[in-house]
């Protein structure tokens, strides 16, 4: 079962542009990471976010957690080629165990 | 410092054969994972050992079995492939201390095709 549901699950865009990815989850958490994947390659930590925040900044990178909506944002602000790859949201699935959801997949043109 | 491997990078198999995927990590961590990932499907989690001598079921666990060798080394192993168990399998693990959900490192990843 996927905790976290991405949206949308395709986005495309050009070099210097913003791309906003969001995330639905189900129950209560304690927190929620992004990670993201290249193609071909494992998936990376980007971020983690705990439930008493509210905004968090990583670089060009800003997520959102609105616990009331059981929602979550990612922000890549002035997108370049290399931020093409799949985002995924997690979230607790149990002790120390995470639950993906299915990605967004971003393309990003030069 | 190598982070997580995964041994092999790429892997053929028949239907009915055996084979062993393994996965080592140097970062000290107690916990580590197996997933598997189909085209355009997020991970899911087949097996996990919460630390060293324990090994629990994920979500989609039937058809594979797996060893905590010892801290450092996770296997899984496919006794019998079928070509359903056609995938990318990815080995993770993170730090493993008490409490909450952890961030988790992730090894390159393993392509099995099953014919």
């Amino acid at each position: 079962s996927q905790q976290g549901e991405e949206d949308p699950q395709a986005l495309s865009i050009q070099e210097g542009e913003n791309a906003t990815m969001n995330c639905s989850y189900k129950t209560s958490i304690n927190n929620l990471q992004w990670y993201r994947q290249n193609s071909g390659r494992g998936l990376v930590h980007l971020i983690l976010i705990r439930s008493n925040e509210r905004e968090k900044h990583s670089g060009r990178l800003r997520v959102t957690l609105d616990t009331s909506k059981k929602s979550s944002s990612l922000l890549i602000t002035a997108s370049r080629a290399a931020d093409t790859a799949s985002y995924f949201c997690a979230t607790g699935g149990g002790y120390n165990k995470l639950i993906f959801g299915a990605g967004t997949r971003l393309a990003v043109h030069p | 410092n190598a982070g997580v491997t995964q041994t092999p990078k790429f892997q053929v198999l028949k239907t009915g054969q055996s084979m062993t995927l393994q996965c080592a990590q140097d970062m000290n961590h107690n916990s580590m994972y197996w997933y598997r990932q189909d085209p355009g499907m997020g991970l899911r989690l087949i097996y996990y050992s919460a630390s060293e001598g324990t090994t629990d079921k994920g979500e989609v666990p039937n058809g594979y079995n797996v060893s905590r060798l010892n801290k450092r080394e996770f296997s899984l192993r496919l006794e019998s492939a079928a070509p359903s168990q056609t995938s990318v399998y990815f080995c993770a693990s993170s730090p493993g201390l008490a409490g909450g959900e952890e961030t988790q490192y992730f090894g390159p990843g393993t392509r099995l095709l099953v014919l």
